[in-house]
């Protein structure tokens, strides 16, 4: 089974920053790899679907990148309804597998 | 627009069954690029992938669970559902249906979840 380890589990950030997540997969997962934004008490929101492509919706402050192994989101500049939690989730094989998450906090 | 809601007894004892019920409304269940799935969330931790069904009622379920779910289609109510069994504490947990793209015809790979249920929250308790 493939495992993915998201880092940093937590972050502290400011409005207006720059954000970057990272996600990795135990092997190769080609360019199946998305993200997902997580409010409390919400269900998950698909933010980036095989790894770079933007969900219709969602505003392009979100890029995503990477392919096999190594995978990152970035949130080019933090706007408050931006504070939640985030995970990455892998797509390419059954078992499919999330990451264990990373929590954006306001610093 | 497509919607999924969840449904279901909030409350199940020790041992027995979990049965929860999916219903898509908005569009059909049995579009063929699409797989029908189930996550679920523990109290404040991460996402659980349970396992997946088509239309056609081929099924991918997590290892981990595997001894004990069991998922179905109705297409005729434009539903699926979920059956959890020797339930524990451990299940306790927000439960989530969604929609999962295929990549292709084919659906060998898979793109991400774009339409999930506001989730409900089962709690195993006697």
């Amino acid at each position: 089974d493939i495992q993915m380890t998201q880092s940093p589990s937590s972050l502290s950030a400011s409005v207006g920053d720059r954000v970057t997540i990272t996600c990795r997969a135990s092997q190769s997962i080609s360019s199946y790899l998305n993200w997902y934004q997580q409010k409390p008490g919400k269900a998950p929101k698909l933010l980036i679907y095989a790894a770079s492509s933007l969900q219709s919706g969602v505003p392009s402050r979100f890029s995503g990148s990477g392919s096999g192994t190594d995978f990152t989101l970035t949130i080019s500049s933090l706007q408050p309804e931006d504070f939640a939690t985030y995970y990455c989730q892998q797509s390419h094989s059954v078992p499919i597998a999330f990451g264990q998450g990373t929590r954006l906090e306001i610093k | 627009q497509l919607q999924l809601q969840e449904s279901g007894p909030g409350l199940v004892k020790p041992s027995e069954t979990l049965s929860l019920t999916c219903t898509v409304s908005g569009g059909s269940i049995s579009r063929s690029n699409y797989y029908w799935g189930w996550i679920r969330q523990p109290p404040g931790k991460g996402l659980d992938w349970i396992g997946i069904i088509f239309h056609s009622g081929s099924t991918y379920y997590n290892p981990s669970l595997k001894s004990r779910v069991t998922t179905s289609v109705d297409t005729s109510k434009n539903q699926f559902s979920l059956r959890l069994s020797s339930v524990t504490a451990a299940d306790t947990a927000v439960y989530f249906c969604a929609r999962l793209e295929c990549s292709s015809s084919s659906c060998w790979y898979f793109y991400g979840m774009d339409v999930w249920g506001q989730g409900t929250t089962v709690t195993v308790s006697s």
